[in-house]
């Protein structure tokens, strides 16, 4: 069966330090994968996907920057945090279903970010 | 962007009662799905439902979908305290090189007290 690891669950960081978020998925190959943010505990915002190793879209202009060095794992990472990067982070996969599929999202436990 | 909106923006019954929430949304869809979040965890997938079809069941679940009118509802009969959850709608857009990406709403916060 597949399933999900993102870590860490949580983080407190000061301004301006760096950032590494990680996420793996098992028991599956090729999948998309996607970065979420979830502030307030309210609706989330995608902020990166990608449909296979290297190709990384982003949806919104930030600090922030997504890789996928391999197949199945998808990284978070920043140079340098802001305050408004606080926010619970979530990774997802799903299986790909080409333009305009639908796709049913598996998530991960999410990592709650703090910014100091 | 947000695409999804729901409401309410929190709803609280007792045990037993049934609980509705609904979603809006803007632009032409290929299908709609709702996701459960308990506090402080991931998002866990509930039911799928296309732009072709009208109404969908699965347990205690019923979802209708109205692309006239660019809404959804999810129902949830009987419920129990453990349904207590933020509820999200999330949309795939039809057509272009989506790639299944979903835009999700703000959610609606259920509280079902015993």
């Amino acid at each position: 069966s597949q399933t999900i690891h993102q870590w860490p669950a949580t983080l407190v960081q000061p301004v301006g330090s760096p950032l590494s978020l990680e996420c793996t998925v098992e028991g599956t190959s090729n999948p998309n994968l996607y970065w979420y943010r979830q502030a307030a505990g309210r609706g989330l915002q995608l902020l990166f996907y990608s449909v296979g190793i290297g190709q990384i879209s982003s949806e919104v202009p930030q600090n922030l920057s997504a890789s996928r060095p391999q197949d199945r794992q998808f990284i978070l990472s920043s140079k340098k945090l802001l305050l408004s990067d606080s926010g619970f982070y979530l990774c997802a996969w799903s299986s790909v279903a080409g333009p305009g599929g639908a796709n049913v999202l598996t998530f991960g436990a999410g990592s709650r970010l703090t910014v100091l | 962007s947000q695409q999804g909106e729901e409401d309410p923006q929190a709803l609280s019954i007792q045990e037993g009662e049934n609980a509705t929430m609904n979603c809006s949304y803007k632009t032409s869809i290929n299908n709609l799905q709702w996701y459960r979040q308990n506090s402080g965890r991931g998002l866990v997938h509930l039911i799928l439902i296309r732009s072709n079809e009208r109404e969908k069941h699965s347990g205690r679940l019923r979802v209708t979908l109205d692309t006239s009118k660019k809404s959804s509802s999810l129902l949830i009969t009987a419920s129990r305290a453990a349904d207590t959850a933020s509820y999200f709608c999330a949309t795939g857009e039809a057509g272009g090189t989506s790639y299944g990406k979903l835009t999700f709403g703000q959610g609606t916060i259920l509280t079902v007290h015993p």
